[in-house]
């Protein structure tokens, strides 16, 4: 299995800062054939389900704000927020469905 | 719009079994992969199964994370545009919500996901 490491575990961030979260796969989630990153991240805000923000590592969702935006190819990825809002506030999980089972980071939880 | 509506969770005691149900609509429902994800009280995210569409290569084929395998069984009814989990021989650290989710793509693979449920609430006690 392909184990998913973030850092750090929570992050405390001022309005307006900048907020960066690492991601860490225990293997390559790259497919030269497509060249692709099997990564995707979710937010998920206190008492909702996640919601989808980045996925193929850097596409952003559709209805996402730009101040959310990710990188990285292989093992290593990071999911950066570069103005934080006070909506930001939640616990961010990146997560690889590169093969099954489609394993989750632990989450970092982003507070202000 | 996509919607998926989770029933049938609650209270059940180790080693009994319980069945969950997952209402789409808004989407072609046979054409999209399909996956329970669980959260424990105050943890993180956990994958637990993949159903693949109808008709692809893999025939509807099934997959499932080590800590349910043998135990939990993904199934769908296209024609009730609904998924199911069969629970079994349920323990204490089943206990979570299980959200339904959608792939993002239709006719696709290994795919991200992107609309979820609100999920169902399984406790598992004596």
């Amino acid at each position: 299995d392909i184990v998913m490491t973030q850092s750090p575990d929570s992050l405390a961030v001022s309005l307006g800062e900048r907020a960066t979260i690492n991601c860490k796969s225990s293997q390559s989630v790259f497919y030269s054939s497509n060249n692709k990153n099997y990564l995707t991240w979710y937010q998920q805000r206190p008492g909702q389900p996640p919601k989808l923000l980045i996925y193929w590592a850097s596409t952003r969702e559709s209805g996402v704000p730009d101040r959310f935006s990710g990188s990285g190819s292989g093992t290593d990825f990071t999911l950066t927020i570069s103005s934080l809002q006070a909506e930001d506030v939640a616990v961010y999980y990146c997560q690889q469905h590169y093969s099954t089972p489609y394993t989750f980071g632990q989450g970092t939880k982003l507070e202000i | 719009q996509v919607q998926l509506v989770e029933s049938g969770g609650g209270v059940v005691q180790p080693g009994r079994s319980l069945r969950l149900s997952c209402a789409a609509s808004g989407f072609t429902f046979s054409s999209y992969g399909m996956h329970w994800v669980r959260q424990a009280p105050g943890k993180g995210l956990e994958w637990v199964a993949l159903i693949w569409y109808e008709g692809s290569n893999d025939g509807g084929n099934k997959y499932y994370a080590d800590s349910v395998k043998g135990r939990f069984t993904i199934s769908r009814d296209s024609s009730k545009n609904t998924l199911y989990l069969q629970m079994n021989s349920l323990r204490a650290e089943d206990t979570a919500v299980y959200y339904c989710v959608r792939e993002l793509d239709a006719y696709s693979g290994y795919v991200p996901l992107d609309h979820w449920g609100q999920g169902t609430l399984v406790t598992v006690s004596s």
